[in-house]
């Protein structure tokens, strides 16, 4: 059990530019989360999958924002055109479903110039 | 609506002393409720979860919460803290089993003084 991986840890972009961020969850876990931290808050629920199904997406994810989970094993966000209020520690988290709490990957921190 | 508010954003405290992090919930339904802690630059940590049954509840690096229903409440206590304890901590909510979708706080920063 190596835990849940989060890739990079840190990204620099410029505005407009599109970013994506890569989770690898737990191997044996069939549910993957996607949570957003802004400076000072607490996470805030993006989106979740069981295995390779998006069961659920907040309405914080804009158009702009997809996720993917091909295969239900890892996963990737995109955040297309992005914007400086898109600037955030991005939070994937993995369980097993049924299970109650979550592991969290360490983010990955977006820096939008 | 779930929300969850966290009363105090910073709470120093000398080292060896007892602390309490407080956390309100607001929920129409029966909750689940949980503690995490954030240390500098890592992700979050699952310190303890309340689903059902004893109101008191254990988790890790001698903390404990206590659930009070009547009160909404779910403060996280500590009888002597040390240096290493000082970190971000996070209540959650959820309302539905497996917590597909868990409600924060804004966190509070406890700060541990040698």
């Amino acid at each position: 059990d190596t835990g849940v991986s989060q890739n990079p840890r840190h990204k620099i972009t410029k505005r407009g530019q599109n970013v994506t961020f890569r989770c690898d969850p737990i191997s044996e876990h069939n549910r993957l989360y996607w949570y957003r931290q802004t400076l000072g808050q607490g996470p805030e629920f993006l989106t979740y999958f069981q295995n390779e199904a998006q069961l659920e997406k907040s309405r914080l994810l804009s158009d702009r924002f997809s996720a993917e989970r091909p295969k239900g094993s890892f996963s990737t966000l995109e955040i297309q055109r992005t914007e400086q209020g898109d600037s955030a520690m991005y939070l994937c988290a993995s369980s097993l479903a049924g299970n109650y709490g979550y592991t969290f990957g360490s983010g990955t921190r977006l820096t939008v110039v | 609506a779930q929300s969850v508010t966290q009363l105090d954003s910073q709470v120093p405290v000398f080292e060896e002393a007892p602390v309490e992090l407080r956390c309100n919930y607001s929920s129409s339904v029966s909750v689940y409720l949980f503690w995490y802690v954030q240390y500098p630059n890592q992700g979050l940590q699952l310190l303890l979860k309340y689903l059902s049954g004893s109101t008191l509840v254990k988790g890790i690096n001698g903390f404990e919460a206590e659930f009070n229903k009547s009160q909404t409440s779910f403060h996280l206590r500590k009888p002597s803290v040390h240096i290493s304890d000082t970190a971000e901590y996070f209540c959650a909510v959820s309302d539905r089993p497996g917590a597909n979708n868990l409600f924060f706080g804004t966190g509070t920063r406890l700060t541990v003084i040698p």
